[in-house]
């Protein structure tokens, strides 16, 4: 098994671009969920899914989009990139909940410039 | 006041001393607690879980719940250098109706350092 995997490591947007941050999982997870790290904050929720097709937000939604069109696949998107969300990335699985073991994948660090 | 209160540290210790990293909460629904060790640019991994109050231990790890003081603890006995890291407590719900939707709340971390 592969578990989390994230793609890419790191990318450098300029402001207004939009790009979509990959994440897969070969777990057969019914649950996934992206989260934010910043420094002095901690992570942050960003959306969360509980199986394909179902989608819900988080903490802090602003400026993303995703989906959820298979179990293996939640892909994140930004729509037009600003300067704040630089940040650090983090996807994870659950088997079917949030109370459940998350697994996390490697991460993706992105720069807005 | 945040949800979740973690000392970021930075908490440095000589090697084989014990360590001793805390969180408090003020959500009381919080029924699932957990540790996440985070080594530098990597993604974070589960240490210990608990469910509910109560010790849970795992080798070298005791994590301890008390959901009538909202204040969870992680120790680490017999601390090796390559403890060194950032741990985050994280705690849940268990989500809307205890369906599982969601996430996890998490602390700032605790940066460790043993020094050897």
């Amino acid at each position: 098994n592969a578990g989390v995997t994230q793609t890419p490591k790191f990318q450098v947007l300029k402001t207004g671009q939009s790009m979509t941050l990959q994440c897969a999982q070969d777990m057969n997870h019914e649950y996934m969920s992206w989260y934010r790290q910043d420094p002095g904050m901690g992570l942050r929720l960003i959306h969360y899914s509980v199986g394909a097709g179902i989608t819900d937000q988080g903490e802090v939604p602003n400026g993303y989009n995703v989906s959820r069109s298979t179990t293996e696949d939640f892909p994140l998107r930004l729509l037009s990139a600003a300067p704040s969300q630089t940040s650090v990335y983090f996807c994870a699985s659950s088997i079917q909940g949030v109370g459940e073991t998350q697994y996390f994948g490697p991460g993706t660090r992105l720069l807005v410039l | 006041q945040k949800e979740v209160e973690q000392d970021p540290g930075p908490l440095s210790v000589p090697e084989g001393a014990i360590v001793s990293l805390n969180c408090t909460y003020s959500n009381s629904a919080f029924q699932y607690f957990m540790w996440y060790r985070q080594y530098s640019r990597k993604g974070p991994e589960l240490l210990m879980y608990t469910y509910s109050s109560g010790n849970k231990e795992d080798g070298r790890f005791t994590a301890q719940v008390d959901k009538s003081s909202k204040y969870i603890s992680l120790f680490i006995r017999d601390s090796q250098p390559s403890d060194s890291a950032t741990y985050l407590c994280a705690m849940s719900g268990g989500g809307r109706s205890g369906g599982g939707a969601d996430g996890l709340t998490f602390g700032k971390g605790t940066h460790l350092i043993i020094q050897p």
